[in-house]
């Protein structure tokens, strides 16, 4: 409905592995972001990407990285997985050329990670 | 960003109207006014935006006070599928400085009963 579209669904994940997430943003939307969920909670900013760089960043350790591409697209990437990186994992776009309301955040559906 | 107090929850009845108001006594200048809905394992959905006075649209309206330190979020005639947490965001969500940077807090948990 949103026209952000995440990828995988679901996966489960050992501790110490790495894992990509996937994002592809709405059409004509230039800036992602992305938010983990853990259960129970409100999301919390990760970060966010405009122009193929990241432009801002929540308490996240350098371990939770991520990419834009020309085509807006994005890649979450987090190494040495823990057990509390288990949640739900949010990408939002959005477009800076837009002024409210038009430049309303549209979130994925998320995708859900376990680590065990 | 401002920071957001709403209620942790609320009941009601299918029917009938829900209201639910969101204190932000430090709004800046620029912000915005946005609440989103979520579902249970689902990514919230966007429900309206606003800056001062009153918006609708169909399915919800905005009460937002002179002094902004405020809004209210009205849902009329609520429905059993309306149970979900809403969540009140305030922010300069205009321009890439600020971009897509919500700070969500916990949100308030609606459950419409029948």
């Amino acid at each position: 409905e949103t026209g952000v579209t995440q990828s995988p669904t679901h996966l489960i994940k050992t501790r110490g592995q790495q894992v990509t997430l996937r994002c592809s943003s709405q059409s004509g939307h230039n800036t992602v972001s992305w938010y983990q969920q853990a259960l129970g909670q409100g999301p919390q900013f990760i970060f966010q990407y405009y122009r193929e760089e990241e432009n801002g960043r929540g308490n996240f350790p350098p371990r939770f990285s991520g990419l834009q591409f020309p085509n807006y697209s994005s890649e979450l990437n987090v190494n040495a997985l823990e057990l509390d990186d288990s949640a739900l994992y949010l990408c939002a776009s959005s477009s800076t050329t837009l002024v409210p309301p038009g430049n309303t955040i549209y979130f994925g559906e998320g995708s859900w990670l376990t680590v065990v | 960003l401002a920071k957001t107090t709403q209620p942790i929850s609320m009941d009601s009845y299918e029917g009938q109207e829900v209201n639910i108001t969101c204190s932000h006594n430090n709004i800046a200048t620029n912000d915005y006014i946005t609440w989103y809905q979520q579902f249970p394992s689902q990514g919230p959905r966007f429900i309206i935006q606003g800056y001062k006075t009153k918006v609708t649209n169909e399915v919800a309206s905005l009460f937002i006070p002179a002094d902004r330190k405020s809004s209210t979020l009205s849902l009329p005639r609520v429905s059993l599928s309306d149970t979900a947490v809403y969540y009140c965001l305030v922010g300069d969500i205009a321009g890439k400085a600020a971009g897509n940077k919500l700070t969500f807090g916990g949100g308030t948990r609606v459950l419409v009963k029948p």
